[in-house]
């Protein structure tokens, strides 16, 4: 694999539910970031990890949990979210943060 | 937060110039402004970056004047590949202060017309 990849590649979940979504890069990168993109609305920024050190964003709510276990891996956990959630989630990784970013293909989730 | 303003679509005929614009009339100091392209169905895909001046690389140019509060990238010669939704992006990310801001553009929709 190369690049940035991302799985589950479509997620169909109910509000209860618990699930995560998985994010790899295999470019050597030391920045990390979620982005989500609505319909609606311009892609987000949601967290940043650089040196697998997270950078807070107060604005995201809390049932988003983003874990960067090493420079490598990044995982979005999710818990009770709201139909409004449903949208393109997208990782993306650069050596050194406001660098180019590289996108991986994005989870679509879809909240019933 | 810098806000940017791009227009929603542009049109094209191959083989044309295409000039792309964006406003970010509060961006700060510290600010780099970056496009990136995407296709349906993917992740974006930068393009280019600049702070001041002008940038070329092998795809585009980024025109950025004197007081940064606007930059226009520029696609030679486009071709059909090149319809795309391109994305202005105006930040920095200050990871050791804990803070950042990234403000993404509402992109602008290219279609190239054959």
């Amino acid at each position: 694999e190369t690049g940035v990849t991302q799985t589950p590649r479509h997620l169909v979940m109910g509000m209860t539910n618990k699930k995560s979504l998985k994010c790899e890069q295999h470019l050597g990168h030391n920045a990390m970031y979620w982005y989500k993109q609505s319909a609606k609305k311009p892609l987000e920024l949601m967290f940043v990890y650089s040196l697998e050190e997270r950078v807070e964003n107060n604005s995201v709510p809390s049932r988003f949990s983003p874990e960067c276990p090493n420079s490598s891996h990044l995982f979005l956990h999710l818990h009770t979210l709201q139909p409004e959630d449903s949208a393109l989630y997208l990782c993306a990784s650069s050596q050194g943060v406001s660098n180019e970013q590289f996108f991986g293909p994005g989870t679509r989730l879809t909240v019933l | 937060l810098a806000k940017t303003t791009q227009p929603i679509s542009m049109d094209s005929y191959e083989g044309q110039e295409v000039n792309i614009t964006c406003s970010h009339n509060n961006i700060a100091t510290n600010d780099y402004i970056t496009w990136y392209q995407q296709f349906p169905s993917q992740g974006p895909r930068f393009i280019i970056q600049g702070y001041k001046t002008k940038v070329t690389n092998e795809v585009a140019s980024l025109f950025i004047p004197a007081d940064r509060k606007s930059s226009t990238l520029s696609l030679p010669r486009v071709s059909l590949s090149d319809t795309a939704v391109y994305y202005c992006l105006v930040g920095a990310i200050y990871s050791g202060a804990g803070s950042y801001q990234l403000t993404f553009g509402k992109g602008t929709k290219l279609s190239v017309i054959p």
